[in-house]
Parts: structure tokens; C-alpha cells; sequence
């Protein structure tokens, strides 16, 4: 079945420890995004691939990065992650196309970010 | 900028009665919605969407929702809710990326 794919499902990380969460689809969609959803609260975005155009919001922190080596695959990195970085991350992909279309999104199960 | 309102923390419903969770957005053009449940320690899982046209949407699980552009709502319907319907559920307007509600958490009680 196709899918969006995240590994580790947990991932225990040491303060100050930079960490990489990864993403990989089977839809072959052309936009990925990373959310980050804290205990009881909304996902909110991070930021977004448009193919391979980088789409960071105004408000993610520098200490938030991403790679998008292909159209599968998508990493976020936590270069010094924070006690207050703790939280589920979760990617998701839809297929998009120019002029405003707004195709759903599809999620992965998402990694549970654990900071010591 | 837009915003989701879902003005309920928490509802409890006896199992077998009908449910409706609310959900107010603000958008300044016409608004793509949707409707996703989340289980403990799980992903987001798609219910229903709304982009144009028919105002009442048929979902996933006999979820349903109405669009009504005059209150701003997207509302969340099921006429016999089953206990397996226990999660969090999130309305979400599309703009780049999706702006979520906070979340309703569903209680069903036996």
C-alpha cells in the first residue's frame, strides 16, 4: 500500500545532541511537510517542500532544518535540541499542483521526540 | 491570516447517540477544510474534506459535515457514535500548509 513512512517511531536524543528524523513516501507526491504537535496541542508547521523549493514559516526556530534529497525522502534535523523540543513530529505529503489546487494531506504515524 | 476555532475541549457521548463537534474558521477566500481523528500515539488520519460544491460532505466511518459559508462553520456530524470513535479530532483550513484546531478530545461512555 502506498504510504508515508517515519522512522524511528521513538527517538530519545540528549540535550544539546543534534538528531535527524526521516520521512519516506510511496505516493510520490511533490510536496512534503514537517509538523510538530507538543502534548495536548495542534500540529503546527514547521515548514514545507514544493518539490524541491524550501519552504521554512516564519516562526520555526534556526535549530530546525531539512533536507529533501529526492522525491521520497525527507529529513528534519534538530541541530542542539531543547528540553521545550520534546513533542511528537509528523510528516505528511499531498500532491499539489501549480495554480492553487489543494489536494489533501496524507500523514505519517509521526516520531515521538524524547530530550534528557 | 487564517484560524480554526473548535470552541470544545472535551465532549462526552454515550455510546450509540449522536454526535456533532464544532469548528469556526477564519479565511479570507474560499476555504479548504477538513476533518482529521487522531489516536493516542498515532498520525492523523483523514475523515472528510471540503473544497467546492455540495455543502453536506460524506466522510470515512459515517462521518459527515456541513460547510456553511454565512457562520464561518465545518461541523462535524455522526448520527450513532461506536466506542472505537474515542480520539482527538482536528478541523483544518489549508492555506500552505494546514492551520489545525486545538482539538476536540471524544469521550464515549458505555
Amino acid at each position: 500500500d502506498a504510504m508515508v513512512i517515519q522512522n524511528p517511531r521513538y527517538q530519545v536524543t540528549q540535550f544539546g545532541k543534534p538528531v535527524t528524523l526521516s520521512c519516506s513516501q510511496t505516493l510520490n507526491h511533490n510536496v512534503m511537510y514537517w509538523y510538530q504537535q507538543k502534548s495536548s496541542q495542534a500540529p503546527k508547521l514547521l515548514f514545507h517542500y514544493y518539490d524541491k523549493d524550501f519552504n521554512n514559516e516564519a516562526d520555526t526556530p534556526d535549530n530546525f532544518q531539512s533536507r529533501r534529497p529526492n522525491t521520497s525522502f525527507c529529513f528534519l534535523d534538530i541541530r542542539s535540541p531543547g528540553l521545550g523540543d520534546a513533542a511528537m513530529y509528523l510528516c505528511a505529503t499531498s500532491r499539489d499542483i501549480a495554480g492553487g489546487s489543494s489536494y489533501e494531506q496524507y500523514f505519517g504515524p509521526g516520531t515521538r521526540l524524547t530530550v534528557t | 491570516a487564517q484560524s480554526v476555532t473548535q470552541p470544545d475541549i472535551h465532549i462526552t457521548v454515550s455510546e450509540g447517540a449522536s454526535l456533532e463537534l464544532r469548528c469556526n474558521y477564519s479565511y479570507g477566500a474560499t476555504p479548504y477544510l477538513f476533518w482529521y481523528v487522531q489516536s493516542p500515539g498515532q498520525g492523523l488520519q483523514l475523515l472528510l474534506k471540503y473544497f467546492s460544491g455540495d455543502t453536506l460532505v460524506q466522510g470515512i466511518k459515517g462521518f459527515e459535515a456541513e460547510f456553511k459559508r454565512s457562520q464561518s462553520s465545518f461541523n462535524l456530524r455522526k448520527p450513532s457514535v461506536h466506542w472505537s470513535d474515542a480520539a482527538e479530532y482536528f478541523c483544518a483550513v489549508r492555506a500552505d500548509g494546514l492551520t489545525f484546531g486545538k482539538g476536540t478530545h471524544l469521550i464515549i461512555q458505555p
